[in-house]
This record gives C-alpha cells, structure tokens and sequence, in this order.
C-alpha cells in the first residue's frame, strides 16, 4: 500500500495569516499516461462529512475559494491557504487515489490562535 | 450529476451482522468501481473495500474475513455486509465511485453512522 504521511498533526494560525499542509506519498502518484498526480485533499469540519477542496494535485474543485491551493509532483505535496478565515477551522486530508486501494493521510486541524 | 446516498446504518450488536447499501445514480453505475471508507470518531478515514465493475474485489486487513462488498448493477446498488462487528467498526460509512486513472475525482456520498453496541 502507498503510505501518506501528513505534516504538520496541527496548527494554530491568526486570522489572515497563511498555512501551510505537507503531504508525501511512499511511492510516486505521476500517471504518465495522462500527466497527472492522483493526489486529492480533504476539508473537514466538526460533524460534517469531508469535502473535497482539490484534485490532481492542483485543480480546485468547483466553488471552493481561491485562498486554497494544492501543489506538488510525484511524491511531495503542498496544501496552501493564503488568507485563513475563521470557516476554515477543520481538518485536512491528504488522499491518494493512483491505486484501487486509497489511502490518506492521517489529517491536519487547522485551528485559530 | 453524480448522487450517492447511503442507508442502513443503525445499532448493531457486537459479534452481530448489518448491511449497508449505497444508492446511486447520475452516472452509468455498471461501468464504474466503486469503495467503502469509514471513518471512527475522532480518528482519520480508511478505506475498506474496492469492487470494480466486473465484479472483482479488494479489502483492507481490518475488514477481510468480516465484510463483503457486492453490487447490483440492475439495480443502481452497491452493499457491505458487515459481519462479526466490533466495537471498532463504529464510524461513519461512506461510499465513493471510483474515477479510475483517466478519471479526474472520485464522487462522495454523504455516509451512515454504524453504532456497535449492545
């Protein structure tokens, strides 16, 4: 199985300060054929179920505001929120979705300070 | 567009038997793979199990011997049965269709709580 392995477990930033989620994968997520990275991430908040932010890496998922961003190739990963909002408390997954047998990372809580 | 709605949850007894069921439409069902991921409280999501569309099939260790997943493709319908249960098999199930590489995303339904208790 490929492992994802997330950094930092948490953080506490001020409001309108950036974050910055790692994201590393045990073997590369680059599908040639298509040139993509089958690297996806996850918003979560408290009771609610996750909600998909970004796939191949970089694309954002419709509606989703343009302070997230992904980025990353083949093995290392960069979820980016530019300006924190305090609706933005919650947790982040990083998934890999290159194999039949999906596996995440073990998440992020995003809080405020 | 895409819907997944998942029933069946509920309160199982431990060393008791429940079965999930995964709805799903907007989408030719019978052409795509389709999984089963949970999530405990308070932890992370796992996957658990993978069904392609000819049938074959994939577990997670923590599931095998215990769950099986099935589909009903006349039907628009994918299940567990979810055998043996453990208080560690209470969690939130969600299912997910299978974008497969070539594919951009996978699609989420919305998940059913599972309570193991007696």
């Amino acid at each position: 199985d490929i492992v994802m392995t997330q950094s930092p477990d948490s953080l506490a930033v001020s409001l309108g300060e950036g974050v910055t989620i790692n994201c590393r994968s045990s073997q590369s997520l680059f599908y040639a054929a298509n040139s993509k990275n089958y690297l996806a991430w996850f918003q979560q908040k408290a009771g609610q179920p996750p909600k998909l932010l970004i796939y191949w890496a970089s694309v954002r998922e419709s509606g989703v505001p343009d302070r997230f961003s992904g980025s990353g190739s083949g093995t290392d990963f960069t979820l980016t929120i530019t300006s924190l909002q305090a609706e933005d408390v919650a947790s982040y997954y990083c998934q890999q979705y290159y194999t039949s047998d999906r596996t995440f990372g073990q998440g992020t809580k995003v809080e405020i300070k | 567009q895409v819907q997944l709605v998942e029933s069946g949850g509920g309160v199982g007894q431990p060393g008791g038997s429940l079965r999930l069921s995964c709805a799903a439409s907007g989408f030719t069902f019978s052409s795509h793979g389709m999984h089963w991921f949970r999530q405990a409280p308070g932890k992370g999501l796992e996957w658990l199990t993978f069904i392609r569309s000819d049938g074959s099939y994939r577990y997670a260790d923590s599931v095998k011997g215990r769950f099986t997943i099935s589909r009903d493709n006349s039907k628009n319908t994918l299940y567990l049965q979810m055998n043996s249960l453990g208080p560690e098999d209470t969690a939130v199930y969600y299912c997910a269709q299978d974008c497969g590489l070539g594919g951009s995303r996978d699609f989420w339904g919305q998940g059913t709580l599972v309570t193991v208790s007696s």
